[in-house]
């Protein structure tokens, strides 16, 4: 496996499920984040984590928890979700260095989440 | 109030002919700049990027143009070709606040054979 991958790539949920999201990058990065992008909107920053640790909470929902056990992977616990959660979920990835250098970040696919 | 600004939400071109992809912005603490492609079902991809210390940066095909004083970028693809048909995203970033991306909501380039 090369660069960052997601799975699933479509899940579709009830609102009193739990499910979660994985992501893992294959590029030795130390920084990993979260996005959503719904519709004809722009993709929303959820998450930030640095060499595992969480440093932006972009006043994201509870029922959306984060986990980021090592540098290579990054999961998105979903509980209780709303039909308005629905959304694209992309994960990405970049070697992040001190402040004032600038990220290229690496995306994977997505996972297309459908909340009913 | 969005901060990234892409105001076309769909562009079509001929092949061959130049494709003009325009971004504006209104947070003057901004001091990079990337363009990302997105085709359906994959994610975003880096195409190139502009700090602020330059107007213009220049890649094969791709060329990024950025206006500091009126806080506009644009993307020039010459010769556009079919394969370049896909969303494009403009996004935006601050030496403060090195992590943050800040996304624009995409235009979609579709190049006519």
């Amino acid at each position: 496996e090369t660069g960052v991958t997601q799975t699933p790539r479509h899940l579709v949920m009830g609102m009193t499920n739990k499910k979660s999201l994985k992501c893992e990058q294959h590029l030795g990065h130390n920084a990993m984040y979260w996005y959503k992008q719904s519709a004809k909107k722009p993709l929303e920053l959820m998450f930030v984590y640095n060499f595992k640790e969480q440093t932006e909470n972009n006043s994201v929902p509870s029922r959306f928890s984060p986990e980021c056990p090592n540098s290579s992977h990054l999961f998105l616990h979903l509980h209780t979700l709303q039909p308005e959660d629905s959304a694209l979920y992309l994960c990405a990835s970049s070697q992040d260095g001190q402040l004032g250098a600038y990220n290229e970040q690496f995306f994977g696919p997505g996972t297309r989440l459908t909340v009913l | 109030d969005q901060q990234v600004k892409q105001n076309s939400p769909s562009l079509s071109v001929q092949e061959g002919r130049i494709s003009i992809l325009n971004c504006d912005y209104t947070n003057s603490m901004f001091d990079y700049f990337l363009w990302y492609k997105k085709y359906p079902a994959e994610g975003p991809t880096f195409l190139i990027s502009i700090s602020s210390i330059k107007d213009k940066n220049e890649d094969g095909r791709f060329t990024v143009f950025l206006n500091k004083s009126a806080k506009h970028l644009s993307l020039h693809i010459v010769p556009s070709q079919p394969g370049d048909s896909a969303v494009y995203f403009c996004a935006a970033s601050s030496s403060g606040s090195a992590r943050q991306l800040t996304f624009g909501s995409g235009t979609q380039l579709t190049v006519l054979p």
